[in-house]
């Protein structure tokens, strides 16, 4: 069955500095993986995906991801973290008509 | 507007009182699903549906019951809820795609079983 990993409970980052939530995952045939936000009382929101074509993905609200097939890892990236970046950050990979997620990375962006 | 509805929003029931959490989406998507959140464990899928009258298990089926009549509605049911299905619920749906496409969420459904 698919799945993924998220390492890190926790990310904590200052206001200006790069952010990266990382993802490992592990599937059967193509990998098509997607990062999702979750703000505080919110439902999940899109942040970006990866189906096929360029290794580096570009999404929503000044995030990429990077899909490396070698080491199956598609990290989250933003260049200048925001304080409103703050969020729980969701890695997914999809196979068997399911959509399996990671326990979450809570992103902590300190002002 | 393009959405995910959910009702309720909130919830406090007591073991064994049945209950009906409703999920409605208005994008004609063939594709819905249920998650439950917890603290720990992310997002884990209880059932799906890949279109009107097809159903199936997801990660933690037991204790859920789903139906789907119509393209748009897709209740959650729990017959006789315990404890441990206290919870995050999400409903989302999306357009059926193999490559499994973007899935839409609702605002979700925060449940209390005493």
């Amino acid at each position: 069955a698919q799945s993924v990993a998220q390492p890190e409970d926790q990310v904590n980052v200052a206001e200006g500095n790069p952010l990266t939530v990382k993802c490992t995952y592990s599937v059967s045939g193509n990998p098509y993986l997607f990062w999702y936000v979750q703000y505080p009382n919110r439902g999940l929101q899109f942040l970006l995906k990866y189906i096929t074509g360029d290794n580096l993905v570009k999404g929503s609200y000044g995030f990429e991801a990077e899909f490396n097939k070698s080491q199956t890892s598609f990290h989250l990236k933003k260049p200048s973290a925001l304080v409103s970046d703050s969020a729980l950050y969701f890695c997914a990979v999809y196979g068997n008509n399911r959509l399996a997620f990671g326990k979450g990375n809570q992103v902590v962006v300190i002002p | 507007e393009a959405q995910v509805t959910q009702n309720p929003r909130y919830l406090i029931t007591v073991t064994g009182k049945k209950l009906t959490v409703t999920c409605s989406q208005n994008m004609n998507h063939e594709y819905m699903s249920w998650y439950r959140q917890d603290p720990g464990l992310g997002l884990r899928q209880i059932y799906y549906s890949m279109n009107v009258e097809v159903t199936d298990k997801g990660d933690v089926p037991e204790g859920y019951k789903v139906s789907r009549k119509e393209k748009r509605n897709f209740p959650l049911i729990l017959e006789s809820p315990s404890p441990n299905q206290t919870s995050l619920y999400f409903c989302a749906s999306s357009p059926w795609e193999m490559n499994g496409d973007t899935q839409y969420f609702g605002p979700g459904t925060r449940l209390t079983v005493l």
